[in-house]
């Protein structure tokens, strides 16, 4: 069964407080592994897709990288408006079907 | 504007009475999906669609029900709601292709069963 565990469930960073969200997967092979953000009364947001160990994505303030069991998200210099929840989700090839595995999601608040 | 709409965005209802939470998107994508979620539990899949008249069960499709009749629209009906079935629910869509890169959220609908 593939499972996705997100870490640290919630972060308290100050602005410009640079930091990591990390998503440890487990997948019988990995066909993509997606971040989105999600703010409160809202739907998810896509950020990335990473489709290999060693690939990197990077937008504005945030980078996300992966490896064969890990993916971090990488914040540099956040800022308040940075402040939501962090998800992340894996796929695996499962026989033509579509089925992606969500982890919890990482709560991550900016103070100003 | 692209954008995927669900309607309604609040509803209450009580047990057994049958509802449907409509999906539209203005992309053209071929897939498109339901979610569930739950605190504590995240995002889980209904139900999803590669295409018009195709679907198939995602994670937790108990009790629901989709169709696909056209390539814009995708709702997803509660024959007999229940209590259990109190979420909030998204749909959400993405490029042709039939993956699930780069999906497209709605806003959400919160669902009341009492």
């Amino acid at each position: 069964e593939d499972q996705v565990t997100q870490s640290p469930e919630a972060l308290r960073l100050q602005e410009g407080e640079s930091s990591s969200l990390n998503c440890s997967y487990t997948v019988s092979g990995l066909r993509g592994l997606f971040w989105y953000r999600q703010d409160p009364g809202k739907g998810p947001e896509f950020l990335f897709t990473l489709y290999s160990a060693g690939e990197e994505k990077e937008k504005e303030r945030l980078k996300a990288t992966l490896t064969k069991k890990e993916s971090f998200l990488h914040i540099t210099a956040p800022k308040p408006e940075d402040s939501a929840t962090y998800l992340c989700a894996v796929q695996a090839p499962t026989g033509g079907s579509y089925i992606p595995t969500f982890g919890r999601g990482t709560s991550l608040i900016v103070h100003p | 504007e692209a954008q995927v709409t669900q309607n309604p965005r609040y509803l209450i209802t009580v047990t057994g009475k049958k509802l449907t939470v409509t999906c539209s998107q203005n992309m053209n994508h071929e897939y498109m999906s339901w979610y569930r979620q739950d605190p504590g539990l995240g995002l889980r899949q209904i139900y999803y669609s590669m295409n018009v008249e195709v679907t198939d069960k995602g994670d937790v499709p108990e009790g629901y029900k989709v169709s696909r009749k056209e390539k814009r629209n995708f709702p997803l009906i509660l024959e007999s709601p229940s209590p259990n079935q109190t979420s909030l629910y998204f749909c959400a869509s993405s490029f042709p292709g039939g993956t699930t890169d780069t999906q497209y959220f709605g806003p959400g609908t919160r669902l009341t069963v009492l």
